[in-house]
């Protein structure tokens, strides 16, 4: 079963729109930590956000904010005033505790902001 | 500020050949992953290290992929006997001890791009 679902694999915006990239997840482990990575064309993975299982609030970091809600498994990253810089892929991925201690990633969104 | 580093950035290879990758981590970084990315797919977990210590590599893709960390500075990821299935982008990361953050985030590398001919 995959841990990590992104239903979009592509998605075109109008800039300065806000957007948001859908991301659920699967797991049995109670402490677990959600990651946001952003991987434009030149290839490098950028960190954009991070959510603790445990964590009461949403994490926000600028622009970016993570709608996180626990009891339906789901993790949506929000990107409010789009730029067209922000056209990538985007990754959502998971670290649970008792497992190994990499990242599970999924498949990505494709995110084409247009002008 | 370095950031991680990864060399070569790019290879070619012939199939059956053996090949080589280095990444150097944040200096004061105590952890080091390797990831495998193909084309279309998110990374893919592979291996990690605490400081020279491999402490997960049963995700290692096949017998034929090793990695070491030797001075628990930075590592190698060498695969032998190469096949074309082999072609994707193998990304490195690293990260500080969780007392300072570690389980936050991990520092990813630029990649090394293998093709198999």
């Amino acid at each position: 079963a995959q841990k990590i679902t992104q239903t979009q694999p592509g998605m075109f915006v109008q800039e300065k729109e806000a957007v948001t990239l859908d991301c659920t997840y699967d797991t049995s482990d109670p402490s677990y930590g959600l990651f946001w990575y952003k991987q434009p064309s030149s290839g490098e993975m950028i960190f954009l956000i991070y959510q603790g299982s445990y964590d009461q609030q949403n994490a926000t970091e600028g622009r970016y904010s993570l709608n996180f809600q626990k009891a339906r498994k789901s993790a949506n990253l929000v990107i409010s005033a789009s730029q067209l810089g922000d056209s990538a892929m985007y990754f959502c991925a998971m670290r649970e505790a008792g497992g190994a201690d990499g990242l599970t990633f999924g498949k990505g969104t494709h995110l084409i902001i247009q002008p | 500020d370095t950031g991680v580093s990864q060399n070569p950035r790019h290879k070619i290879t012939k199939r059956g050949q053996n090949v080589t990758f280095r990444c150097d981590p944040i200096s004061e970084h105590n952890r080091l992953y390797w990831y495998r990315q193909t084309l279309g797919q998110g990374p893919e977990f592979l291996t990690y290290f605490q400081n020279e210590a491999q402490l997960e590599k049963s995700r290692l893709l096949s017998d034929r992929f090793s990695a070491e960390r030797p001075k628990g500075s930075f590592s190698t990821l060498e695969i032998q006997r190469t096949e074309q299935g082999d072609s994707a982008m193998y990304l490195c990361a690293s990260s500080p001890p969780p007392s300072q953050g570690g389980l936050l985030q991990q520092y990813f590398g630029p990649g090394t791009r293998l093709t198999v001919t």
